[in-house]
């Protein structure tokens, strides 16, 4: 699998619902970020945490990481229709470029 | 709050001719980026510019691409002779020279159909 993949690639939960998506990567990083993408629409920065962080909040946001395993989650907790979007994570090993995964596309239903 | 913005939101071309993205980043941001996401697929870097120059570029920035910074607020991309394969929405990003931990902040892409 290449840098930044995810899994699942599609969720489909009910409103109210978590939702967990999961990041896999398999270089050493500087960070790992997660943005959300509407339909066709541009990148919106949710969060970002860095290589010596295990957990991060920000409002429904959880995000972990465990670069042992060279691995992320995004837990987006009592989801809304509002948050049906395309979720990517992206690495960032020296500060420079970041490295997109596949995405992970969630639908909430209502 | 500033944003990166990007002009135009969409540009068609025909195959051959020559397009320009152009986008302001924020202002007193120093690293900007080029990405590019075909349609279903995953978003892939480009290109990084920092002092001017070309700090990093990925194998798919062959000659046909090219950036500029015109001035003192305008970053472009230019392919000079674009094909069917280059149709993607293409994002540009900035980020601040100091800031920790290194966000970028991404603007609202350019959608390119190449005809």
């Amino acid at each position: 699998s290449q840098q930044g993949e995810e899994d699942p690639q599609a969720l489909s939960i009910q409103e109210g619902e978590n939702a967990t998506m999961n990041c896999s990567y398999k270089t050493s990083i500087n960070n790992l970020q997660w943005y959300r993408q509407n339909s066709g629409r541009g990148l919106v920065h949710l969060i970002l945490i860095r290589s010596n962080e295990r957990e991060k909040h920000s409002g429904r946001l959880r995000v972990t990481l465990d670069t042992s395993k060279k691995s992320s989650s995004l837990l987006i907790t009592a989801s809304r229709a509002a948050d049906t979007a395309s979720y990517f994570c992206a690495t960032d090993r020296y500060g420079n470029k970041l490295v997109f995964g596949a995405g992970t596309i969630l639908r909430v239903k209502s | 709050e500033p944003e990166v913005t990007q002009t135009p939101s969409h540009q068609v071309t025909q195959m051959g001719q020559e397009v320009i993205l152009r986008c302001v980043p924020i202002s007193n941001h120093l690293y900007f980026y080029w990405y590019r996401q075909i349609l279903g697929q995953k978003v892939e870097f480009l290109v990084s510019f920092y002092n001017n120059e070309i700090s990093e570029k990925s194998e798919i920035f062959d000659d046909q691409f090219s950036v500029e910074r015109p001035d003192g607020s305008n970053f472009t991309l230019k392919i000079r002779s674009t094909k069917l394969e280059d149709s993607a929405m293409y994002f540009c990003a900035s980020r601040d020279v100091v800031a920790d931990p290194y966000e970028q902040y991404f603007g609202p892409g350019t959608r390119l159909t190449v005809t």
